[in-house]
């Protein structure tokens, strides 16, 4: 089973200012953690995935994220946001569910964090 | 082109109506998904098709059926509508369903039970 705990459900910053968003994650399998970003009334868009590897991960719109396995982490963060970053962002983990004895991936989310971005 | 695409985007109903809503997805994809975002934005996966095949299935009242016709398209149909049910219904899909396997999502529908 997995979960995943988003600390912050409302972040407010100034234009320009850096952002953390906070993601903490609990899985009794190896984990694959991702971040999806919706913006007001769309569809949820990705923003980064951590698969393996380079515990730093590189996402879309100057977003970044670290990996942390011995404090079960993945914050999400920004150097310098703009307003249109004003979003919500969702921290999900990848775990199992089985059919047929075949393992199929499924996302569990966290409550997700609004950031909204003040000028 | 859109990805995935969802009809309708809204839909406002009466209880006890019975009501489908319809996703298709031109990206290739194997895996498809139905997700439900309530009141309070939280996000829980509801049913997974590969292949047509149902292969998660959640805790979900029988109300709900989805159907996958073939690989690009999954259905939801709703039966007895409660008012419980409004929400935002998000479809997905991703390349054979696995863990590290992106999902890309639909705009959402926006069911609204009176």
């Amino acid at each position: 089973a997995q979960s995943v705990t988003q600390l912050d459900s409302q972040v407010p910053v100034f234009e320009e200012a850096p952002v953390e968003l906070r993601c903490n994650y609990s899985s009794s399998v190896s984990v694959y953690l991702f971040w999806y970003v919706q913006y007001p009334n769309q569809g949820l868009q990705l923003l980064l995935k951590y698969l393996s590897g380079s515990t730093l991960v590189k996402g879309i719109n100057g977003f970044e994220a670290e990996f942390n396995k011995s404090q079960t982490s993945f914050h999400l963060r920004k150097p310098s946001v703009h307003i249109s970053d004003t979003a919500e962002y969702f921290c999900a983990v990848s775990g199992l569910s089985n059919a047929g004895g075949t393992s199929y991936g499924k996302l569990t989310f966290g409550q997700g964090t609004i950031l909204t971005v003040h000028p | 082109d859109t990805a995935v695409s969802q009809t309708p985007k809204y839909l406002v109903t009466q209880m006890g109506n019975d009501k489908s809503i319809k996703c298709e997805q031109n990206l290739g994809h194997d895996t498809m998904y139905w997700y439900k975002q309530d009141s309070k934005k939280f996000l829980k996966i509801m049913f997974s098709y590969n292949n047509k095949e149902l292969i998660i299935n959640e805790t979900v009242p029988n109300r709900f059926s989805p159907k996958s016709p073939d690989k690009a398209h999954l259905n939801l149909h709703i039966n007895s509508l409660e008012l419980g049910d409004s929400a935002v219904y998000f479809c997905a899909s991703s390349l054979f369903g696995g863990r590290n396997n992106e999902q890309f999502f639909g705009p959402g529908t926006r069911l609204t039970v009176l």
